[in-house]
């Protein structure tokens, strides 16, 4: 596509739900990266793709944050038992090569949790 | 949509003047840096890019420089226009290879027309 989609736009759940949160890069791109940015903050990186291999899973907060990639396409980062601490917008970029440049932001799902 | 940076620096500038946005990065061994243009419920914008082995790099109505000796990055939009105003962050990358970005706090612009 054109550019990076993600989906939901607007996620709201209940404490404790599991919640799935949908990017697709743009097409052909090598390099996935996830990211949270909570309110008023830059975003933070929470895990980075090249192709289907999850290479670099240091920024996620807790075991309950799990992300895959599995054709190197489309990518889901997935949050069990969400807590309220969860509620941020939650970022996908991708880049073409392996080494990054310009990476380009979808426009993020707002995860609220109540 | 909900609003980004309520905390932020603010930079308040007159419509037509030029704006100078400022960040200190952190990595003494990063590589490249990106100014991100970000509007409220929206993702960040790519902007502006520079590798470290530049000081300059000029853009449609926008520059970056880059100081590697005091760890500086600027980014100057040239006659500033409301359509501008938003969160800029700046973002660094610690070095070569599959590294993500690093960024910086943000400075909101409110352009005054």
């Amino acid at each position: 596509g054109a550019g990076v989609s993600q989906s939901p736009r607007y996620k709201v759940a209940k404490r404790g739900q599991d919640v799935a949160l949908r990017c697709d890069p743009i097409s052909g791109h090598v390099s996935l990266f996830w990211y949270q940015q909570a309110l008023g903050q830059g975003p933070e990186f929470l895990t980075y793709f090249q192709n289907e291999a999850q290479l670099d899973k240091s920024g996620l907060p807790s075991d309950r944050f799990f992300a895959e990639r599995p054709e190197g396409s489309v990518s889901t980062l997935k949050i069990q038992r969400t807590q309220q601490e969860d509620s941020a917008v939650y970022l996908c970029a991708s880049s073409l090569g392996a080494v990054g440049y310009g990476y380009t932001f979808g426009s993020g799902t707002r995860l609220t949790v109540v | 949509g909900e609003s980004v940076g309520l905390h932020l620096p603010t930079l308040s500038v007159q419509e037509g003047d030029n704006s100078i946005i400022n960040c200190a990065y952190s990595n003494s061994a990063s590589d490249y840096f990106i100014w991100y243009k970000q509007e409220s419920g929206k993702g960040p914008q790519f902007i502006i890019d520079i590798r470290s082995n530049m000081d300059k790099r000029q853009g449609q109505r926008v520059t970056v420089l880059l100081n590697k000796t005091v760890k500086h990055l600027s980014l100057q939009i040239a006659a500033t226009q409301p359509g501008d105003s938003a969160v800029y962050f700046c973002a660094e990358r610690w070095n070569s290879g599959n590294t993500p970005l690093v960024f910086g706090k943000g400075t909101r612009l409110s352009v005054i027309a």
